[in-house]
């Protein structure tokens, strides 16, 4: 797997977008970005994936730079259910079958 | 809701105990994962069983093992257990021709006295 590097923590305004950056400089070709969120103690979940272009689905939008070296999930209208650990992970899908979870960024949603 | 049941969500048990883990993946997913996350060690891969035959094994300890049955259900066996094997257990599956998406469970609480 390549490795992946995201801040510890970052705080966001309740209603505001939280955007939440990721490095995967070493990303090979074929290698797809994953996003998922674990809220305290339950089991992760997924967010949403991509391979070059920009996605976007009713949780929030991924943005990847266009030498795929980094990538930047968006959380629109962050709400205080949104405190969660993120986790950005490449792999292969179809061939990696599983997931490798960094330390992954802790987001806290503040009132 | 995942769609993923793991069963018991609390489990307490003694140093030197065996105790049975057990996972239904989503109706119509082949594919079951297991994941032990311990405070110091973060979410790790423990081992993945598709349609029955393990297909991937991670830092799995030789004292755990898991199966998958022919419904598709899972267990994950843990013996001797010591008490760094104090840990959340999530399974997760994912369907036929798709490792796109896990879905995970909603986890086991093991605690070793």
């Amino acid at each position: 797997d390549a490795k992946t590097t995201q801040p510890t923590s970052m705080d966001c305004a309740e209603g505001r977008a939280a955007n939440l950056p990721c490095n995967h400089s070493t990303i090979s070709g074929n290698e797809y970005v994953y996003w998922y969120r674990q809220i305290h103690s339950q089991g992760p979940q997924y967010i949403i994936h991509g391979l070059k272009n920009n996605e976007t689905n009713e949780m929030a939008s991924l943005i990847i730079t266009e030498d795929r070296k980094s990538s930047t999930l968006i959380l629109p209208h962050a709400t205080l259910r949104d405190t969660a650990v993120y986790y950005c992970i490449v792999r292969v899908p179809f061939n990696d079958y599983k997931l490798s979870f960094g330390a992954g960024t802790t987001v806290t949603v503040r009132a | 809701d995942s769609g993923v049941t793991q069963t018991p969500k609390h489990l307490i048990t003694a140093t030197g105990q065996r105790v049975t883990l057990r996972c239904s993946p989503r109706s119509g997913d082949l594919s079951v994962y297991w994941y032990q996350q311990s405070l110091d060690q973060g979410l790790q891969f423990l081992i993945q069983y598709y349609n029955g035959e393990e297909r991937a094994k991670g830092n799995i300890l030789e004292r755990f093992s898991a199966q998958q049955f022919p419904d598709l259900h899972s267990e994950l066996n843990l013996s001797s257990l010591e008490l760094g094997d104090s840990a959340l257990y999530f399974c997760a599956s994912s369907g036929q021709g798709s490792n796109e998406k896990l879905f995970f469970g909603s986890g086991t609480q093991l605690s070793v006295l």
